[in-house]
């Protein structure tokens, strides 16, 4: 089955610079890839979302770049903020298979 | 809307003891999903249900846990002969739709602790 690959486990940047996390998959037929966002003491949100007929999706400070070939994928936080720190997953899903396979998590501590 | 409803929130079993989870995902959500979460292996998938249909369970340890999920808001999680091991957050999420798009609305979790 399906597994994904992310890393670092453990992120630190300085308020204001970017964070980029990096996830990578097995399987080409996964077609679907969420990124997740848990805060302390909260369950996981969807924060973007890229499928495989995109390269590139950005929502506001949030950047998700694809590379099939590779079989890559990466979220950038651009002019991180304090309230950007928390576990991030990343995940890949693949058509006709409901289920999500994560990332094991990348924690990430923004500084000021 | 209430989201998707865990109990218990905590619990605390000895081991060798059973221990049971419950779920109540969004009204309306075709697909029912339990993962389990540790700080060592992140969000493990366990099982997904869609119409109350077991779909897949290839996640779950077979010997001891069992899932089912009698009707459209209600599912069920049983570790039985739990370990410390199985020390653990049980997240349950829903979606809705077919396919395999869309956003995973997760509960609050249960966190397990075996003793």
């Amino acid at each position: 089955g399906e597994q994904v690959e992310q890393l670092p486990s453990i992120l630190r940047v300085q308020e204001g610079s970017s964070a980029s996390i990096n996830c990578s998959y097995e399987d080409s037929a996964s077609n679907y890839f969420p990124w997740y966002k848990q805060e302390p003491g909260e369950n996981p949100k969807l924060i973007i979302d890229i499928r495989s007929n995109m390269e590139r999706k950005q929502i506001q400070e949030l950047i998700v770049l694809l590379d099939k070939k590779a079989k890559r994928f990466s979220l950038h936080i651009t002019d991180t903020q304090p309230g950007d720190s928390a576990m991030y997953f990343c995940a890949a899903s693949e058509e006709g298979n409901y289920k999500y396979v994560f990332g094991a998590g990348t924690r990430l501590k923004v500084i000021a | 809307n209430a989201g998707v409803i865990q109990t218990p929130r905590h619990k605390v079993t000895g081991k060798g003891q059973e221990a049971t989870l419950w779920c109540e995902p969004i009204s309306g959500h075709s697909a029912v999903f339990w993962y389990r979460q540790t700080i060592v292996q992140g969000l493990e998938f366990l099982t997904y249900f869609r119409n109350q249909a077991p779909i897949d369970d290839s996640g779950m340890p077979k010997e001891r846990f069992s899932a089912q999920m009698p009707n459209q808001s209600h599912s069920t999680l049983k570790i039985q002969s739990t370990q410390p091991q199985d020390s653990a957050v049980y997240l349950c999420a829903s979606r809705q739709g077919w396919g395999n798009t869309g956003q995973l609305y997760f509960g609050e979790g249960s966190k397990l602790t075996v003793l």
